[in-house]
């Protein structure tokens, strides 16, 4: 079964500045789905940013990027001018190719943007 | 309509009632989830209807209830819950079921058992 692992429980940024948000993955597939999601104190989870693995590209949203060493399994988050409304849960996830596979989720990183 | 509506945003209910959470998304995805999440948790897979059919059912007890009417709404019946079922519960939909189609959530209910 997959693992999605996050190290981090909480991070701290200044406002403006950069932070890299870490998540680590095991699996024995060789294509899959790796997913960053936020939920702020709304509670909405949304989606931040996708990567298929079979792409060499690192994906990047605006402000958000992603560095992906599909060898080493990882897949961390860079989050670039921090603004307060950065401020929020960051959940990694995990989706297989296969049809009908579930989600699975890390523990999460609670981000907090100081100002 | 780019939403997944989830009412009530909040509920609180005694061990002895019946509710019902709804989800309703106007998108024309296929694929409907429930999730549970316990506070500073990740979210918590319970049920995923695909094409209005009942595709996992992640060993949730049987106090929960889904239903899923048509191809936007779903339901998911409570009944005789306990204290810990207390928690926020996601809906969330895909436009497939496949690996590539993302996620809509929405913004959650709060439940509360008393």
């Amino acid at each position: 079964a997959q693992t999605v692992t996050q190290s981090q429980p909480e991070m701290s940024v200044q406002e403006a500045e950069t932070v890299t948000l870490s998540c680590t993955y095991d699996t024995s597939e060789s294509d899959y789905y790796l997913f960053w999601y936020k939920q702020p104190p709304s509670r909405q989870m949304i989606l931040v940013i996708r990567q298929e693995a079979y792409k060499q590209q690192n994906a990047t949203e605006n402000r958000f990027s992603v560095n992906f060493q599909k060898a080493a399994k990882s897949f961390s988050l860079k989050i670039s001018d921090s603004q307060l409304g950065d401020a929020a849960m960051y959940f990694c996830a995990y989706r297989s190719m296969e049809y009908g596979n579930k989600l699975v989720f890390g523990a999460g990183t609670i981000l907090r943007v100081k100002s | 309509d780019t939403e997944v509506t989830q009412t009530p945003k909040h509920l609180v209910m005694g061990m002895t009632n019946k509710k019902s959470l709804k989800c309703e998304q106007h998108m024309g995805h296929r694929a409907m989830y429930w999730y549970k999440q316990k506070a500073k948790k990740p979210p918590e897979l319970m049920f995923v209807y695909s094409y209005e059919k009942l595709s996992i059912n992640e060993s949730v007890p049987s106090r929960f209830s889904p239903e899923c009417p048509n191809s936007s709404l779903l339901n998911l019946h409570l009944h005789a819950l306990q204290p810990e079922d207390s928690a926020l519960y996601l809906c969330a939909s895909s436009q497939d079921f496949g690996a590539h189609y993302g996620y809509t959530f929405g913004s959650g209910t709060r439940l509360t058992v008393v």
